[in-house]
C-alpha cells in the first residue's frame, strides 16, 4: 500500500523541548517538502528536498532542522528557538522538481505546546 | 500581490447546483496548477492538475486555465454534500533550482441540502 505516512497524529509538548516530527514515503519519489498550516494563514513552506543529503529552506524555516539521509525518510525538528510551534503540520512528495509533477500529502501531525 | 489568491468565501451552493472556485495568480507563477480539497481537520488530497490553457474534465470536476488572464477556476457540477469542504488552488514557483508549490489561502465551500 503505497503512500506517505506521518507520525504522531497527535503531538504535546512543553515550551523549551525539541520535537522530531516523523515522515515515510514509499512511492519512490525524489522530492520532500515540508509545510505548516495554521488557521487562516494557508500553507507556508518550512523546508524541502530534492535529493538524498540535500535540503532547502522554505519561506519560514527559522527554528525548523531536518535530515535527509534515506530518500524515504525526511524528519523535521521542531526547535525551542521556533516562537510559535503550535500547527498542524504537513510533509508531502513529489516524483520530481520539474513541471509537471503532482504532489501528495500525508496525513498530518498536529503538534500542541504548552 | 500574492502569487495565487483565492477568495476565501465561504461559497454556499444548493445541493445539485454548480460550484465556481476560482483563483489568479502573478508573473511569478509558472503554468502547471493543481486542486486540492480539505476536508475540517484533514490534510489536502490532490483533486485536479492542469498543465495547459484550456479545460480539463474529470468526472464532476473541470478546471479551467486562462493564461492570458492568470486566471484558474474549478467548477464542481451537481454539488453535493460531500463536496464541504476548503479548495486549494496552487501553482508551481522556480527557486534554488527547483519548482515548488505556492498555494492560495483556500475557498471553503457549503453545499446545502
Amino acid at each position: 500500500d503505497g503512500g506517505i505516512t506521518q507520525s504522531p497524529k497527535y503531538l504535546f509538548r512543553k515550551e523549551g523541548q525539541n520535537v522530531t516530527l516523523s515522515c515515510e514515503q514509499n512511492l519512490n519519489h525524489d522530492a520532500m517538502y515540508w509545510y505548516r498550516q495554521d488557521p487562516g494563514q494557508g500553507l507556508r513552506l518550512i523546508y524541502y528536498s530534492q535529493i538524498v543529503n540535500d535540503f532547502q529552506k522554505g519561506d519560514i524555516a527559522e527554528g525548523y532542522s531536518v535530515s535527509r539521509e534515506k530518500k524515504e525518510s525526511f524528519p523535521l525538528t521542531v526547535t525551542s528557538a521556533q516562537k510559535n510551534p503550535t500547527a498542524f503540520y504537513l510533509c508531502a512528495s513529489r516524483s520530481g522538481g520539474g513541471l509537471n509533477y503532482e504532489q501528495y500529502f500525508g496525513p498530518g501531525t498536529r503538534l500542541t505546546v504548552t | 500581490q500574492k502569487e495565487v489568491e483565492q477568495n476565501s468565501g465561504p461559497l454556499s451552493v444548493p445541493e445539485g447546483a454548480i460550484a465556481s472556485l476560482n483563483c489568479t495568480y502573478s508573473d511569478r507563477v509558472s503554468q502547471s496548477f493543481f486542486w486540492y480539497r480539505q476536508y475540517s481537520g484533514k490534510s489536502p488530497e490532490l483533486i485536479m492538475s492542469i498543465y495547459s490553457n484550456g479545460d480539463k474534465e474529470d468526472g464532476r470536476f473541470t478546471a479551467q486555465l486562462n493564461k492570458a488572464s492568470q486566471y484558474v477556476s474549478l467548477l464542481i457540477r451537481d454539488s453535493q454534500p460531500s463536496d464541504s469542504a476548503t479548495y486549494l488552488c496552487a501553482g508551481l514557483i522556480w527557486g534554488a533550482g527547483s519548482y515548488q508549490l505556492t498555494f492560495g489561502k483556500g475557498t471553503k465551500l457549503s453545499v446545502i441540502p
